[in-house]
């Protein structure tokens, strides 16, 4: 089975930092995504994990432990333009399967 | 723009009705994968396609199905409609292993 978990909502306050966990637990897997999505609107791609560790992007970055089924997104210097879902995603062989995503609001 | 385009937009239709929606890949990418998206809830598998061929197939409902095309474009047909399929569809493409899925603006389907 699939199973991938992340927490429903957070709120965070501009200029500080929030982690974002996913935990999954799947057949497969061939990596880790995250998304950022807006109301309404497509999910961008944000970040890119297939081995263990820490990928930094700007502001952004993501974190994966295979042995622990564990990832997270870490938000810096949050913006309110940050306020959205976040969509973890685990590549099992050739699907993609998405979490339900934490929505995340910033406030001033 | 991610260079996936998915026409239409938007689409009201009727219950019991069917209806096809289309999505262009980004130029090059072999793979397309459908997505449902409801209201406030997370984006639903539904099929995947690589060159042609049916690769993986998620939570998809026997009254949906697909196809993908020689020119590699993609259909996903919904029929039998009902109030519950009322939602977002998205869809994305793949180009290698390690890629990252390009996601479409998505098609609004409101039954009534």
């Amino acid at each position: 089975g699939q199973n991938i978990d992340q927490p429903t909502e957070m709120t965070a306050t501009e200029g500080a930092i929030v982690q974002i966990n996913c935990t999954y637990q799947t057949s497969g897997f061939n990596g880790l995504f995250w998304y950022q999505q807006h109301a309404g609107e497509a999910p961008t791609f944000l970040s890119y994990n297939v081995l263990d560790g820490l990928e930094e992007k700007g502001r952004f970055s993501s974190f994966l432990s295979r042995s622990k089924g564990y990832s997270y997104l870490l938000l810096k210097e949050l913006q309110m333009k940050d306020s959205a879902s976040y969509l973890c995603a685990v590549k099992d062989t050739d699907k993609l399967i998405f979490g339900t995503g934490t929505r995340l609001q910033v406030f001033p | 723009d991610s260079g996936v385009t998915q026409t239409p937009k938007h689409l009201i239709t009727a219950t019991g009705q069917r209806v096809t929606l289309r999505c262009s890949p980004r130029s090059g990418d072999l793979s397309v994968y459908w997505y449902q998206q409801s209201l406030d809830q997370g984006l639903q598998f539904l099929i995947q396609y690589y060159n042609g061929e049916e690769r993986a197939k998620g939570n998809i409902l026997e009254r949906f199905s697909a196809q993908q095309f020689p020119d590699l474009h993609s259909e996903l047909n919904l029929s039998s409609l009902e109030l519950g399929d009322s939602a977002l569809y998205f869809c994305a493409s793949r180009g290698g292993v390690d890629t990252e899925a390009f996601f479409g603006q998505g098609t609004r389907l409101t039954v009534v």
